[in-house]
This record gives structure tokens, sequence and C-alpha cells, in this order.
């Protein structure tokens, strides 16, 4: 149990255009989600939290207007980068938070390698 | 600002001997810590993890110390199996006022030679 998947696993597109990601959390319900970007040969970076029917916490330096971020249902959350940018290249990773304490454990998806040429 | 460090960005073992990966942090607030380990182009998988009212916790190959007073915990792999070529990340969670989110170190390349 406890599987979580990306879609797409990967993408390219042209710089300006937007894109999205979807994070779903396949045999739980997930009432908060987590957006992670990692470049190459780096630490994940928390970019974003996402709580079911709220609006997501955003971190410090992140674009919340580039970074759209939806969390519409207990299994489906989705980060759209809108306008994007070559410097927006980077791998994005999602989690699904299993519980609703801190502690509770979190499963992470596959991965989204985003190219903007 | 970096508040979790993992100093070594690579180790080599060989197989059946001790892999031991360190990790130190700056922030006391922090009391819950983790290890997952990550495949190329895959999404990190949770290993173990301890709570500050502990100095060790034990799964199995994998176990997890933890010196509150140095700030630095490590992960012990023992005996250490090729297939466990990966990278380890340690993160660390902060409760007091805290959603959840985790800090990662830069991660450690362990590879287990045959």
């Amino acid at each position: 149990g406890a599987v979580v998947s990306q879609h797409p696993s990967w993408v390219i597109c042209k710089s300006g255009t937007s894109v999205k990601i979807e994070c779903r959390s396949l045999d739980f319900q997930a009432t908060t989600m987590f957006w992670y970007r990692q470049f190459p040969k780096q630490s994940l970076m928390l970019m974003a939290t996402s709580n079911e029917g709220s609006k997501a916490t955003y971190e410090q330096g992140v674009e919340k207007d580039k970074f759209l971020i939806n969390h519409a249902s207990l299994t489906l959350s989705t980060l759209t980068v809108t306008s994007a940018h070559p410097e927006d290249s980077s791998f994005y990773i999602c989690s699904a938070r299993r519980g609703t304490s801190s502690t509770d454990t979190q499963y992470f998806g596959p991965g989204t390698r985003l190219t903007v040429l | 600002d970096q508040q979790v460090k993992q100093n070594s960005p690579s180790l080599s073992v060989q197989e059946g001997r001790i892999s031991i990966l360190n990790c130190d942090y700056t922030n006391s607030m922090f009391d819950y810590f983790l290890w997952y380990k990550k495949y190329p182009a895959e999404g990190p998988t949770f290993l173990i993890s301890i709570s500050s009212i502990k100095d060790k916790n034990e799964d199995g190959r994998f176990t997890v110390f933890l010196n509150k007073s140095a700030k630095h915990l490590s992960l012990h792999i023992v005996p250490s199996q090729p297939g466990d070529s990966a990278v380890y990340f340690c993160a660390a969670l902060g409760l007091g006022g805290n959603t959840g989110k985790l800090i990662f170190g830069q991660g450690t390349t362990l590879q287990v030679k045959p």
C-alpha cells in the first residue's frame, strides 16, 4: 500500500507555455500533499504544502502565481507551472502524507522531469 | 542556510561490511528525523525514522542513531548489499508549530561493491 503516482513522468515544453503535473495517492486519502523540486546533485527543496480544500502554503521565495497548486480532492493535487522558462527546468516531486499527524510518513511520487526549451 | 547537512557526498563500501551515513543539523527545534533512499529518476522511499526522545531505532539491517547534544544522526546499514546502492537523504521535521515540513540534507551517494 501507500502508492503515489505522478503524471507525466517527463515533459518537454516551449518557453512561455504552461505545464500541469498531477500527483495522486492511489490507495489512501491524503489531506496534505507536498511539492518539492530538486536540481541536479542537490537536495529536495520544499516548494509548497497543499491541503485539500484550502489554499496552498508556499515557501519563501516560491512564486505562488507561477506555481499554481490545486488540491481538489483527497487523492489528487496538481502543480501548474505557468509561463515556463528554461530556469524552471527541474525534477518536481510530490509527496502525500498518510494521516494527519506531522510525523505520519510522507510517501513520494516518482517525480516529473520538466525541460523547458 | 543549510539546516540539515550531509557533508559526505559519496561513500563506497564492500558488500557485507557496514555502511555509516552521517547527518548534522543546526536547528534544535527539530525533534523527528527520517532517512530516505532514492534511486535515479525516482522519488525517495522512506527507510527509518527516530524521535528525539530516543537515541536509537533499529529496523532489520538499518539502525539510526541520534546524538542530540551533538545535533548529529547516523544511519548504519549492516551487512551492506549491492541493492543498497542509492542516494540517501536525511530529513528533519520540526513539530513545534510546524505542519510536517521536511528539511532535507544534500544526500550521500552510497555505492556497495560486490
